[in-house]
């Protein structure tokens, strides 16, 4: 069964750093993208940017470029979002999902940042 | 970028109708276009990829079609459980791009 389990909710101040996952499991994960997609509060779905993990090609949309990190480690099958400073805008749910058509998705992590 | 643009923003229909949402694309998205369904809290599942494409174990109620720019899903017979907000989304192209959604409620 194809499973992608994201890290638990997150309670940050402005300023902070975070680095949050999804872990990929029942499938070959290197050979699928593993997209990551923004859900601020109300709102609908942004897509954010998008990794190969056999080779660690990342793409990003420009709204996002440079704002975030997207990374990989294969040997743990499991992809990674990461902001060096957040802001009190990144809050939101987070969802990864699978592949270029987002076939399976992970359950959501859900960011707050708040001073 | 390519924008896609769904219509309608939202939608009132009763148990048992049959309806239909369009989504236009910006520009030539070929049949690289997927459609998903929200419910509150949920994360989004997918339905639809390649335009016209079931994904496995979702009902045949769900049927979508079109190419180029304009895409249509439609979703017969509804039932109380088919009432959440559905979103296209392109992949022919990085960035990969949603729909504002359609929301779908009872009547």
């Amino acid at each position: 069964e194809v499973q992608l389990v994201q890290s638990g909710a997150e309670v940050k101040k402005p300023g902070e750093s975070l680095k949050i996952s999804c872990k990929g499991s029942g499938y070959s994960f290197p050979n699928y993208w593993i997209a990551w997609v923004r859900q601020m509060p109300g709102e609908g779905l942004e897509w954010m940017g998008i990794i190969f993990p056999a080779d660690s090609d990342t793409r990003y949309s420009p709204s996002f470029q440079g704002q975030v990190t997207i990374s990989v480690d294969k040997s743990i099958s499991t992809a990674y979002l990461q902001w060096s400073t957040l802001k009190a805008s990144d809050t939101a749910m987070y969802f990864c999902a699978r592949s270029s058509t987002s076939d399976f998705w992970g359950q959501g992590t859900l960011v707050t940042v708040s001073s | 970028d390519i924008q896609m643009t769904q219509s309608p923003s939202s939608l009132s229909a009763s148990v048992g109708d049959r309806v239909t949402i369009t989504c236009r694309a910006s520009q030539g998205i070929t049949n690289y276009l997927a459609w998903f369904q929200q419910k509150p809290g949920k994360a989004p599942k997918s339905l639809i990829y390649a335009a016209s494409s079931l994904q496995s174990g979702v009902p045949s109620k769900f049927s979508g079609s079109g190419s180029g720019t304009d895409f249509t899903l439609t979703i017969s017979s509804l039932q109380p459980e088919d009432f959440a907000t559905y979103y296209c989304q392109q992949y022919n192209s990085h960035p990969y791009t949603f729909g504002q959604g359609t929301k779908l409620e009872i009547k």
